[in-house]
């Protein structure tokens, strides 16, 4: 199994500013990477996948990078609707897929 | 427009089966190019895959569900079912419908979510 692993647990953020956050995997995931957004009460909601495509819809201010194991998802100017849990998931090892534990971004 | 909707009974009791089914609108079950999977997540807690399935009939699953897992399709009613059995406390969940984004892909499409309490 493929663990993925999100840094930090949560983060505090000043609207305005940006966010960065981490997700390691295992084992190699080349770009096969995905991160989503969670509301509380809602779905999740796909942002980015093959590590820095963004899903139709997605403002800009999203960003993702990274391949083989290490990757990041970068929130710029954190707009009010932007703090939520973002998870990272790998599809490499399709069908087995993975979810990291997420990163709560909260308001600072 | 693609649509899912979750569907389920709310409240199982431990050592029971719980089934859940996802309508589907806006795609065809029976000639869909994409996979449709569960997903589950404890409350407060982080997201866990359980399987998919093709319009073929075709399923794969979580290990981790050994073998406790079913996925089937109705297609005449273009629906999709999850049936879980012996389930305990640590079943309690919300459990989401989904469709991947791109074939062997993320999910992209998802349906609210629907709570399953396990409890006597």
């Amino acid at each position: 199994e493929v663990v993925m692993t999100q840094s930090p647990a949560s983060l505090s953020v000043s609207p305005g500013e940006s966010a960065t956050l981490s997700c390691r995997a295992s084992q190699i995931v080349a770009r096969n990477l995905a991160w989503y957004q969670q509301k509380p009460g809602q779905a999740p909601r796909l942002l980015i996948y093959g590590a820095s495509t963004r899903a139709t819809g997605v403002p800009a201010r999203f960003s993702g990078s990274g391949s083989g194991t290490e990757f990041t998802l970068t929130i710029s100017s954190l707009q009010s609707e932007d703090f939520a849990v973002y998870y990272c998931q790998q599809y490499n090892n399709w069908p087995l897929l993975t979810f990291g534990g997420g990163t709560t971004v909260e308001i600072k | 427009q693609l649509q899912l909707q979750e569907s389920g009974p709310g409240l199982v009791k431990p050592s029971e089966t719980v089934s859940l089914t996802c309508t589907v609108s806006g795609d065809s079950l029976s000639s869909s190019s994409f996979y449709w999977g569960w997903i589950r997540q404890p409350p407060g807690k982080g997201l866990e895959w359980i399987g998919i399935i093709y319009s073929t009939g075709s399923t794969y699953y979580n290990p981790s569900f050994k073998g406790r897992a079913t996925i089937s399709l109705d297609t005449p009613k273009n629906q999709f079912s999850l049936k879980l059995n012996s389930v305990t406390a640590a079943d309690t969940a919300i459990y989401f419908c989904a469709r991947d984004q791109v074939r062997e892909g993320p999910f992209g499409y998802w349906g609210q979510g629907t709570l399953v309490t396990v409890s006597s």
